[in-house]
C-alpha cells in the first residue's frame, strides 16, 4: 500500500519571501503521479501541481515548482514570492498510474497549515 | 461550469440517528470519489463510483454506511446509525477520466458532527 507523509504540522513564511512545503511518499510502483492540493479557510479544496513520476523535469506552475526526487521518494513545494491568499492548509497526494485493474484513488499526508505574514 | 457542489454543508446529528450526504459532481464526469477527514488525521478514501457502478468500495469503514448513485449523476451517502467516530468531514471528488493525471476536482465537504 502506498503511504504520504507530511512531517510539518505548520509553517510561516514572510510574505514575499520562499518557502519550501516537504512530503515523502512510499510506493512500489514505478509510474504514478504525485499533486499538491490547497485548501483554503473557505474549504474548497483545488490542485495547485502535479507531477507525473515518469517526467524527470520538475512542474512549475508560476509562482509554484516542485523538487521531485523520485529515487528519495520525495516530492517537496516551493512558493516563491509568497502571498497573503498562499494562506491554507496544503495536502501532498499520491495517485497509481492508471491501468485495468487498479485503483485510481488518492493517498493523502496529513497536511501542513501555512500561514503567511504580511 | 458549475463545480461540485455537496449539500447539506453542515450537519450536527445524535448518535444512533441517520444522515444522508449528497454529492452533485461536475456535469459530464464519470468518475466520483467519497473521502473523509477525521479531525487531524489524513484524508481518507471511502469509494469510487463510475456512473452508477462501485468501482472501488475498499475504504468504506463499515456497513454503517451506504453510498448509492442512481443514474450515474449526484451520489449520497448515508450513515445509519451514525457514531461518534463518524465525526469529520465528507468530501466528494468527481473526475472525467481514470486515465492520465484523472485530476480530481473537490467539493466543499460536508462537516458532519456526531454526539
Amino acid at each position: 500500500a502506498q503511504t504520504v507523509t507530511q512531517s510539518q504540522p505548520e509553517m510561516s513564511v514572510q510574505e514575499a519571501e520562499t518557502v519550501t512545503l516537504s512530503c515523502t511518499y512510499d510506493t512500489s510502483e514505478s509510474d504514478y503521479y504525485l499533486f499538491w492540493y490547497k485548501q483554503p479557510p473557505s474549504r474548497q479544496m483545488i490542485l495547485v501541481i502535479r507531477q507525473e513520476a515518469y517526467k524527470q523535469q520538475n512542474a512549475t506552475e508560476n509562482r509554484f515548482s516542485v523538487n521531485f526526487q523520485k529515487a528519495a521518494k520525495s516530492f517537496s513545494l516551493k512558493i516563491s514570492d509568497s502571498q497573503l491568499g498562499d494562506a491554507a492548509m496544503y495536502f501532498c497526494a499520491y495517485r497509481n498510474h492508471w491501468k485495468e485493474g487498479a485503483n485510481s484513488k488518492l493517498t493523502f499526508g496529513k497536511g501542513i497549515t501555512l500561514s503567511v505574514r504580511p | 461550469e458549475a463545480g461540485v457542489t455537496q449539500f447539506p454543508s453542515h450537519s450536527v446529528i445524535e448518535k444512533g440517528q441517520t444522515v444522508t450526504l449528497r454529492c452533485d459532481p461536475i456535469s459530464g464526469h464519470d468518475n466520483l470519489y467519497w473521502y473523509r477527514r477525521v479531525m487531524g488525521k489524513e484524508i481518507k478514501f471511502l469509494l469510487h463510483f463510475v456512473k452508477e457502478s462501485k468501482q472501488d468500495e475498499s475504504g468504506m469503514p463499515n456497513n454503517r454506511f451506504l453510498a448509492e448513485r442512481t443514474g450515474g449523476t449526484y451520489s449520497t451517502l448515508k450513515v445509519q446509525p451514525a457514531e461518534l467516530e463518524d465525526s469529520g468531514v465528507y468530501f466528494c471528488a468527481s473526475s472525467l477520466t481514470r486515465q492520465g493525471a484523472g485530476e480530481q476536482y473537490f467539493g466543499p465537504g460536508t462537516r458532519l458532527t456526531v454526539t
